[in-house]
């Protein structure tokens, strides 16, 4: 059973940095069977798509957030990353990890880690 | 602004039939998926491609596509299926993703 788990700072100040990981197990992320991503959800609100990664290392991300973000795996710890730079409160959410067997479905969820972006 | 547009809530009485729709011009391209989201939980993919659910999902979630809208159908809804519901799919672009607004299901 594939599980995923996020970790990383509940608080981050304006202009800063969020940088968020999500640790894989029941299955190898480099494995080309699965994609990966991450979700985000303001308080309050709908979910929005950031970004997915590719076995092949191929990223995509949301026009939105793409000059600002960056997702990346590490196969020796079978983990997937998020690195969000310049930070608004614009950007407090939870932030979901997620992985699929095919694109563009998300078959397996993190519980979520909410991220609140304050001085 | 989200390129799939969903009505924000939807009711229905108890064992009725209830159905979500999800539109947007992606759609006459690709399928759209499901999600169901309860409070402070993850969302559960519930439906995907052209009438898939995922194992676990009951039998009475089923999809449908016309044109340029996706539909979610509930026959005979319970107390339980009471959540947010998202539609998901491909953007214009077909690289990208985008989910829609969500839809607040409420069962009377």
């Amino acid at each position: 059973q594939l599980q995923l788990q996020e970790s990383g700072p509940g608080l981050v100040k304006p202009s800063e940095t969020l940088s968020l990981t999500c640790t894989v197990s029941g299955a190898s992320i480099s494995s080309y069977t699965y994609y990966w991503g991450w979700v985000r959800q303001p308080p309050g609100k709908g979910l929005d798509w950031i970004g997915s990664i590719f076995y092949n290392g191929k990223t995509y991300y949301s026009p939105s957030l793409q000059s600002r973000v960056t997702i990346s795996v590490d196969t020796s710890k079978n983990q997937l990353s998020l690195r969000l730079n310049s930070v608004t409160a614009a950007d407090t959410a939870v932030y979901f990890c997620a992985g699929g067997k095919s694109n563009p479905d998300f078959d397996y969820w993190g519980q979520g880690t909410l991220v609140t972006v304050s001085s | 602004s989200s390129e799939l547009t969903q009505d924000p809530a939807v009711s229905v009485a108890l064992g009725q039939t209830v159905r979500i729709t999800c539109q947007g011009d992606s759609l006459r391209t690709y399928y759209a998926s499901w999600y169901q989201q309860e409070p402070g939980q993850a969302p559960v993919l519930v439906l995907y491609g052209k009438n898939n659910r995922p194992s676990g999902i009951p039998g009475r979630f089923s999809g449908s596509s016309s044109g340029d809208t996706a539909s979610l159908t509930i026959s005979g809804a319970q107390a339980e299926d009471e959540a947010d519901y998202y539609c998901h799919s491909r953007d214009s672009s077909g690289n990208r993703l985008v989910f829609g607004g969500g839809t607040k299901l409420t069962v009377l």
